[in-house]
């Protein structure tokens, strides 16, 4: 059983380009989070999906800013005309929903975005 | 607003002894809590976890104590081992059927062989 698996996991682009990272969850976990972390800071949460539809948005995700998972299974996370202040670790997770209650959230190794 | 709060940056421990590590919250709706632990370069894995209902968990060497009336957990680790220097974060879940996990800062624990 694999983890959950995001790529790439090192991107480097200038300012006010388009960038897209994937995110792979562990299988049959219905959940999928996205998460964003800069120096000395926890992960912030930016948007969750239950099955294909998302359910939460942060008021952290503008509007260049978009994120789908179209089958219910992997997630892309799209920002469109990058600032500097978008460099962070984008982190991706995923859990198993058992109906009422909280469950664990199993995090990917991040995509670490640097934008120039 | 830090919902979330890990007041201790580092800690430093001898291997073998206890590892203590503290998290306050504020926001009275969260009612479950999450220890990760990252590594650098890595994303955070999942330690431990309790919920308000209860006031420990076991795990091993790790146990998570919640005291709900001072809204404060903590993390013992024992014995400590040189494998456990990491970082550990504290999260809460809760409020309004939220799924989102609200993270504090983070504490930077070296275990010293």
């Amino acid at each position: 059983d694999t983890g959950v698996s995001q790529d790439p996991r090192h991107k480097i682009t200038k300012r006010g380009q388009n960038v897209t990272f994937r995110c792979d969850p562990i299988s049959e976990h219905n959940r999928l989070y996205w998460y964003r972390q800069t120096l000395g800071q926890g992960p912030e949460f930016l948007t969750y999906f239950q099955n294909e539809a998302q359910l939460e948005k942060s008021r952290l995700l503008s509007d260049r800013f978009s994120a789908e998972r179209p089958k219910g299974s992997f997630s892309t996370l799209e920002i469109q005309r990058t600032e500097q202040g978008d460099s962070a670790m984008y982190l991706c997770a995923s859990s198993l929903s058992r109906g009422q209650g909280y469950n664990e959230q199993f995090f990917g190794p991040g995509t670490r975005l640097t934008v120039l | 607003d830090q919902q979330v709060k890990q007041n201790s940056p580092s800690l430093s421990v001898q291997e073998g002894r206890i590892s203590i590590l503290n998290c306050d919250y504020t926001n009275s709706m969260f009612d479950y809590f999450l220890w990760y632990k990252k590594y650098p370069a890595e994303g955070p894995t999942f330690l431990i976890s309790i919920s308000s209902i209860k006031d420990k968990n076991e795990d091993g060497r790790f146990t998570v104590f919640l005291n709900k009336s001072a809204k404060h957990l903590s993390l013992h680790i024992v014995p400590s081992q040189p494998g456990d220097s990491a970082v550990y974060f504290c999260a809460a879940l809760g409020g309004a059927g939220s799924y989102q996990l609200t993270f504090g800062k983070g504490t930077k624990l070296s275990v010293i062989p």
